[in-house]
C-alpha cells in the first residue's frame, strides 16, 4: 500500500542556515507532490506544488526537489529564521482519488 | 476572502456521548474534505465531497461517524457514540474543482473524549 515517510525527529538548526527536510514514498507514482506548513493549533497552509516532470521549484527562500526515481522530495529553507519554526507536511494525491494523503510531518526548530 | 470556518474550536465529551462539528468552506469551492489529525500524526482523510455528493468515504468509520453536505455548501461531521481513540483535531478543507489544487484548511475542531 502507499506509504509516505517523513523524519519524525525534530530538526534543530541555527538561524541563517539552510534547513533540509525529506519526504520519501513507496508503492506509488504520484503526478505531483505538495508541501504544507502547520503551526501549533492551526490548520495546514499550502506552500508549494511540484509536478513529476519538474525537477525543482522555488518560491522566495523555499526550494523543493522531486526525484521520481528515488521516490523522494527534498524541501529546503535557505537563510532560515525563527519564524520558520513549524511542522512541515508533504502530501501526495491518493491512489485512485484526488484527495491528498499526508505524511506525519517534520518539526523544524530554528534557534536564534 | 473569508477562509474555511469551523466550529466549535474545542469540545470535551465523555465516551459514548455524541458530538457534531460544522464547516463552511470558501465560497465557490466545490470540494470539501474532513480530515482527522491525531497528535503527532499527519491529517488522515475521513470523507471527501464533490458538491453534495460523496467522492470517497472509504476511511470513515461508518458505525460511529457520519457526515453530510446537504446543499453542497456547508457540512456537518457527527460522531456517535464517541470512543477515547476519537480524541483528535478534526480539520475541514476545501478546494476549487480541479485535480491538483491546493487545499485550504480551517483552524480545526479539537475533540477530547474522556
Amino acid at each position: 500500500s502507499q506509504k509516505i515517510e517523513q523524519n519524525s525527529e525534530a530538526l534543530n538548526i541555527q538561524e541563517g542556515k539552510t534547513a533540509t527536510l525529506t519526504c520519501n514514498y513507496t508503492n506509488y507514482s504520484p503526478a505531483y507532490l505538495q508541501w504544507y506548513r502547520q503551526d501549533p493549533g492551526r490548520g495546514p497552509v499550502f506552500l508549494l506544488l511540484i509536478r513529476e516532470n519538474e525537477k525543482e521549484k522555488r518560491k522566495e527562500r523555499l526550494k523543493v526537489t522531486f526525484d521520481t526515481t528515488l521516490k523522494q522530495s527534498l524541501f529546503h529553507i535557505t537563510a532560515s529564521q525563527p519564524a520558520d519554526s513549524a511542522t512541515y507536511l508533504c502530501a501526495l494525491p491518493g491512489t485512485g482519488r484526488r484527495a491528498l494523503t499526508f505524511g506525519s510531518g517534520t518539526r523544524l526548530q530554528v534557534q536564534p | 476572502e473569508a477562509g474555511v470556518a469551523q466550529s466549535p474550536r474545542y469540545k470535551i465529551i465523555e465516551k459514548r456521548q455524541s458530538v457534531a462539528f460544522w464547516c463552511n468552506p470558501i465560497s465557490g469551492h466545490a470540494t470539501l474534505y474532513w480530515y482527522q489529525q491525531i497528535l503527532g500524526q499527519g491529517p488522515k482523510l475521513l470523507i471527501q465531497f464533490q458538491n453534495n455528493g460523496v467522492v470517497d468515504d472509504s476511511q470513515l468509520p461508518k458505525d460511529r461517524f457520519s457526515a453530510e453536505r446537504l446543499k453542497g455548501v456547508d457540512s456537518t461531521l457527527k460522531i456517535q457514540p464517541a470512543k477515547l481513540e476519537d480524541s483528535a483535531v478534526y480539520l475541514c478543507a476545501s478546494s476549487p474543482q480541479g485535480d491538483t489544487g491546493e487545499l485550504f484548511f480551517g483552524e480545526g475542531s479539537r475533540l477530547t473524549v474522556l
